[in-house]
């Protein structure tokens, strides 16, 4: 069974510069989410999508943060303008979504790994 | 808010030497309760979980158990390989309520032979 994958794997840009992941999640997934991992710190949600809709998005810097996962399936997270503090790995990860409450393994891709200079 | 404290890295160890990394979280609910590994380049993996107080997971020589007294979820195992060099990451879930994940900060482990 593959994997959640990631694409860039790496990225470097300048600040004020815009940037955008894509993610595609374990096939059949329903639940897929996005996590910031900064340098020496844990993973922290940025957005949960179930389907093609948005679970909690409290946490993703709205202004200059998206993300939209239109059919479902894939996902893009875009950022723009980015900041210096924005250099982090992007974590996507997705698991089965069959119903809330069900305490589902999540599975994570290899993440982006982003600098911004 | 809901958080988890493991204990500061790096964590360096002679092959065969006994491991334990503590993790203490806090949580409004009742939190599963999970450690994953990320191994150099790789993405994170669950590597055991427990959902209820008194549970123990365990895999690959692995365990850790769920103490809703102490509300800790301590990483053990008695004899590491090289392999096992990694970081490690405890994290929780509230049940019934976001699926999120909040991490700890993470633990690396590096084993040398």
């Amino acid at each position: 069974e593959a994997g959640v994958a990631q694409s860039p794997r790496y990225k470097i840009i300048e600040k004020r510069q815009s940037v955008a992941f894509w993610c595609n999640p374990i096939s059949g997934h329903a639940t897929l989410y996005w996590y910031q991992q900064i340098l020496g710190q844990g993973p922290k949600l940025l957005i949960q999508f179930q389907n093609n809709g948005v679970v909690d998005d409290s946490q993703l810097p709205k202004d200059r943060f998206s993300a939209e996962r239109l059919k479902g399936v894939d996902s893009t997270l875009k950022i723009q303008p980015a900041k210096l503090e924005d250099s982090a790995v992007y974590l996507c990860a997705s698991s089965l979504g069959l119903a809330r409450g069900i305490q589902e393994t999540q599975y994570f891709g290899p993440g982006t790994r982003l600098l911004v200079l | 808010g809901d958080s988890v404290t493991q204990m500061e890295g790096p964590v360096t160890l002679s092959e065969e030497a006994f491991l334990t990394i503590n993790c203490t979280y806090t949580a409004t609910g009742y939190p599963s309760l999970f450690w994953y590994v990320q191994y150099p380049g790789e993405g994170l993996q669950l590597l055991l979980k427990a959902t209820k107080a008194d549970d123990k997971g365990s895999n690959k020589g692995f365990e850790a158990t769920y103490r809703k007294e102490t509300t800790s979820f301590h990483l053990e195992k008695g004899s590491v390989q090289v392999s096992d060099s990694a970081v490690y990451f405890c994290a929780l879930r509230l049940q019934g309520g976001s699926e999120k994940l909040v991490f700890g900060k993470g633990t690396k482990l590096t084993v040398n032979p």
